[in-house]
């Protein structure tokens, strides 16, 4: 069974902490993606993959930066976190050749204080 | 800027009745079409993939594409009260990445 996991469900983090989320695939999937979602705004992408070691902006790269040193891991660092921060954010992946569906993992709620 | 549209609701249909979701996409060369649906605090989960001209069933769904008039559509037949959430039309214009439109809120009233 394909399998997207992030490595929290809910985070509480201070403003000023540097924060960092994981999101592992178990599929051998070239791509990996991170997403934002909040209500009225719907999905919007922060960065993705395509290779390790790649990584291109998304709609919405500023605050956050990325890390692919192997294919199935894809770290989201915030650099200093701050309320307008706080969200859900979403890992997904999916694979380069066949040009399938993204797969996504469970969510992470962050919560910036 | 590659856009994907949808209805943002919501929409109620009765229990038992014919649920429509629609979604027009602005890049032409679009390749693949998705349905994702979103249950309030969960991630997406894939409903159907559509990917030539006409019909595609799976159980009670069913995706329409029509490309000349770039729209794919959702249908949910004997609607649930478990199939309320959020719609999500995904499209993928070619490249690597995805762009989802803003997701239509379905709510099935018991």
């Amino acid at each position: 069974d394909v399998k997207v996991t992030q490595s929290s469900r809910y985070l509480v983090k201070r403003t000023g902490e540097k924060v960092f989320l994981e999101c592992v695939q178990d599929m051998d999937h070239e791509n990996m993606f991170w997403y934002r979602q909040d209500p009225g705004l719907g999905l919007r992408l922060i960065y993705f993959s395509y290779d390790v070691k790649m990584k291109e902006k998304g709609d919405i790269p500023e605050g956050y930066s990325v890390s692919r040193e192997k294919k199935e891991r894809f770290s989201l660092i915030l650099e200093s976190a701050s309320t307008n921060q706080t969200s859900m954010y979403l890992c997904a992946s999916s694979s380069f050749v066949s040009n399938t569906e993204a797969f996504f993992g469970q969510g992470t709620r962050l919560t910036v204080v | 800027q590659k856009e994907v549209e949808q209805n943002s609701g919501p929409l109620s249909v009765p229990e038992g009745a014919i649920a429509s979701l629609n979604c027009t996409y602005s890049d032409r060369v679009s390749q693949s079409f998705f349905w994702y649906r979103q249950y309030s605090g969960k991630s997406p989960e894939l409903i159907m993939s559509i990917y030539s001209n006409g019909d595609k069933e799976d159980g009670r769904f069913t995706a329409q594409l029509n490309k000349a008039s770039q729209y794919v559509s959702l249908l949910i037949r004997d609607s649930q009260p478990s199939d309320s959430a959020t719609y999500l039309c995904a499209v993928n214009p070619g490249g690597q990445n995805f762009v989802f439109g803003p997701g239509t809120r379905l709510s099935v009233l018991p």
